[in-house]
């Protein structure tokens, strides 16, 4: 059973702070890594994408990975209160088919 | 620009009815997934198919079936409804092995 696990939350930062989330992945195979944000009642929406080894930034947002240790990361500088959601992350697994395994999410909270 | 497409946003079921939830994209993609999510969770994978006649099962297929006779629609079936079904089901949609999944709003479903 190939798993994703993020780091428990929930996780609260003061607005204007960095928000760290973490996510760790067992299948080795593994290509290609998603962070999705989903708000309350509403459904994931797509952040960012990162396929190799490094640093990938958009904005306020970076995604880290690191294929050795198995780790996946993002970090939102600047939080905002409209960061306050659900954040999950996704791994596709090594085959041709390409099957998504998400993790159980974390729930982040900026508070003014 | 539609996108993914979902109906109904919400629908309550008795014990043992059976109903069909509609999946519509439109945006010519060849793999298609169904999801749920249950209350503090992350996306369990039901199903998913890589083209029009092609299905296979996921993680949680217990319960649902699934057809796939055009490229743009992707229903998922359930015969018996049993109260764990109770959940937000998503349908998602991607172009090639490597591109993110796009989700449509979700369907509410409540089995009492």
């Amino acid at each position: 059973q190939k798993e994703v696990e993020q780091n428990s939350g929930p996780l609260s930062v003061p607005e204007g702070a960095i928000a760290s989330l973490n996510c760790t992945y067992s299948d080795r195979g593994s290509q290609s890594f998603f962070w999705y944000r989903q708000y309350s009642g509403k459904s994931p929406e797509l952040i960012m994408s990162i396929y190799s080894n490094g640093d990938k930034e958009d904005g306020r947002f970076t995604a880290q990975l690191n294929k050795a240790s198995q780790y996946v990361s993002l970090l939102i500088r600047d939080s905002q209160p409209s960061d306050s959601a659900t954040y999950l992350c996704a791994v596709k697994e090594g085959t041709s088919y390409g099957k998504l395994t998400f993790g159980q999410g974390t729930i982040l909270t900026v508070h003014p | 620009n539609a996108g993914v497409t979902q109906t109904p946003k919400f629908r309550i079921l008795k014990i043992g009815q059976s109903m069909t939830l509609q999946c519509t994209q439109d945006m010519n993609h060849n793999y298609m997934y169904w999801y749920r999510q249950d209350p503090g969770m992350g996306l369990k994978l039901i199903y998913y198919s890589v083209g029009a006649g092609i299905t296979d099962k996921g993680e949680v297929p217990n319960g649902y079936n699934v057809s796939r006779s055009t490229t743009e629609d992707f229903p998922l079936r359930l015969e018996l409804a049993a109260p764990s079904q109770t959940s937000v089901y998503f349908c998602a949609s991607r172009q090639g092995q490597d591109q993110p999944q796009h989700f449509g709003d979700g369907t509410r479903l409540s089995i009492l």
